[in-house]
């Protein structure tokens, strides 16, 4: 079946340009992740939705970074005005419900360079 | 404010067990370890977890000490394939929905 996919899988910006970053998960998945993962680190978490709610948003890195999930299904994670710490790999996850701790299933990332 | 630690880098040869460790010295009773894996250019993918018992997949075995202060990720026959960076995590597993907080991971490297 399908997973969980991403567009754009690469992404240059030059400092200072918005960007928008796109996530489908998997059909029918109730709960969405973002994650930032930098050069040789693991991946750190930014924000969670349950469905259109956004539930946590502890992680993102500043006022900068903003996502959304409108209809409960895809969701966008926009960085503005793009700074070089910004240079990452963006990755989305899903899980079935909201429910305990599920497995998480990752999409292939976006990775952004900020030149 | 890792909670696991674990090696860099591991090597392993093809068709051998790689047996990975994982530290988790402060976990708590209603934690749970669960094991990810990464493979290069691609999204983390889950492969086992654990509260206190060994389990086994299809895909590995994960052996918890009695003590819960440590476990280990067992390929039973890596491939090349199985070369990836494995994260160990413990987290708590309640009602709600649960972040994973990754660490630097092991990176496995199996050769022919």
């Amino acid at each position: 079946g399908a997973g969980v996919s991403q567009s754009p899988r690469y992404k240059v910006a030059k400092r200072g340009q918005d960007v928008a970053l796109r996530c489908d998960p998997i059909s029918g998945h109730v709960s969405l992740f973002w994650y930032q993962q930098a050069l040789g680190q693991g991946p750190e978490f930014l924000t969670y939705f349950q469905n259109e709610a956004q539930l946590d948003k502890s992680g993102l890195p500043s006022d900068r970074f903003f996502a959304e999930r409108p209809e409960g299904s895809v969701s966008t994670l926009k960085i503005q005005r793009t700074q070089q710490e910004d240079s990452a790999v963006y990755l989305c996850a899903s899980t079935q419900s909201g429910a305990g701790l599920e497995t998480q299933y990752f999409g292939p990332g976006t990775r952004l360079l900020v030149l | 404010d890792a909670k696991t630690t674990q090696p860099p880098s591991m090597d392993c040869a093809e068709g051998r067990a790689a047996n990975l460790p994982c530290n988790h010295s402060t976990i708590s009773g209603n934690e749970y370890v669960y094991w990810y894996r990464q493979i290069h250019s691609q999204g983390p993918q889950y492969i086992i977890h654990g509260l206190k018992n060994n389990e086994t997949n299809e895909m590995a075995s994960l052996i918890i000490t009695e003590d819960r202060k440590s476990s280990t990720l067992i390929l039973p026959h890596a491939t090349l394939r199985d070369t990836a960076v494995y994260y160990c995590i413990v987290t708590f597993r309640g009602s709600g929905y649960s972040t994973l907080t990754f660490g630097k991971g092991t990176m496995l490297l199996v050769s022919p």
